[in-house]
């Protein structure tokens, strides 16, 4: 069973542009949740997408947004790119929504570096 | 609100050196506690859990007790290998987000 595939592996942007990352989840989760890791503050949730719906959102600004498909894969864009926005990007999948204690499934994450 | 902090790296330890990495949550209810660990150039994956309190989870060597009275989750290995060098992450699901820890670096030398 393929895991959760997350492309591309690394973006690198400027200011002011925006990116689109894309999310794979395992085949049959419909929870998929996207995270932000930095070496300071860890991982932070972002939002989670279950059947097409967001579920729960994060404390991240509107310049980060997100959506999920039908076949449940998952696209997270930001918009108006900053310097603290470089991280690393993961996604997330499980096959309930998180508040079931379902284990997640981790992508190896996209890393976006703004310069 | 909702947190978890725990033991900033990073953390070096000789092979078959007893490993602690601690662990304490603030959180609402009675949540779910993990620990996940993240190998070099990879996502995160799940190590152990334990969903109520006193229970024990273990996996690979591993365990934690989830001790409700002193909200904490604290990570232990009797004899850690070269292998269990990666960055380990305390957790917590409340029922509605995963809530997760900043991480501590291990590294094991031989």
């Amino acid at each position: 069973k393929a895991g959760v595939t997350q492309t591309p592996r690394y973006l690198i942007k400027t200011r002011g542009q925006q990116v689109t990352l894309s999310c794979s989840p395992i085949s049959g989760h419909r929870s998929v949740s996207w995270y932000q890791q930095t070496p300071g503050q860890g991982l932070q949730f972002l939002f989670e997408y279950f059947s097409e719906t967001q579920r729960n959102k994060g404390n991240f600004p509107g310049r980060f947004s997100g959506r999920q498909f039908s076949n449940s894969r998952s696209e997270m864009n930001v918009s108006t790119l900053e310097l603290g926005d470089s991280a690393l990007y993961l996604c997330a999948s499980s096959l309930a929504p998180s508040g079931a204690n379902e284990k997640l499934f981790f992508g190896s994450g996209t890393q976006l570096s703004v310069l | 609100g909702d947190s978890v902090t725990q033991m900033e790296g990073p953390v070096t330890l000789s092979e078959e050196a007893f490993l602690t990495i601690n662990c304490t949550y603030t959180a609402t209810g009675y949540p779910s506690l993990f620990w996940y660990v993240q190998y070099p150039g990879e996502g995160l994956q799940l190590l152990l859990k334990a969903t109520k309190a006193d229970d024990k989870g273990s996996n690979k060597g591993f365990e934690a007790t989830y001790r409700k009275e002193t909200t904490s989750f604290h990570l232990e290995k009797g004899s850690v290998q070269v292998s269990d060098s990666a960055v380990y992450f305390c957790a917590f699901n409340t029922g509605n987000q995963f809530y997760f820890g900043t991480g501590t670096s291990l590294t094991v030398i031989p």
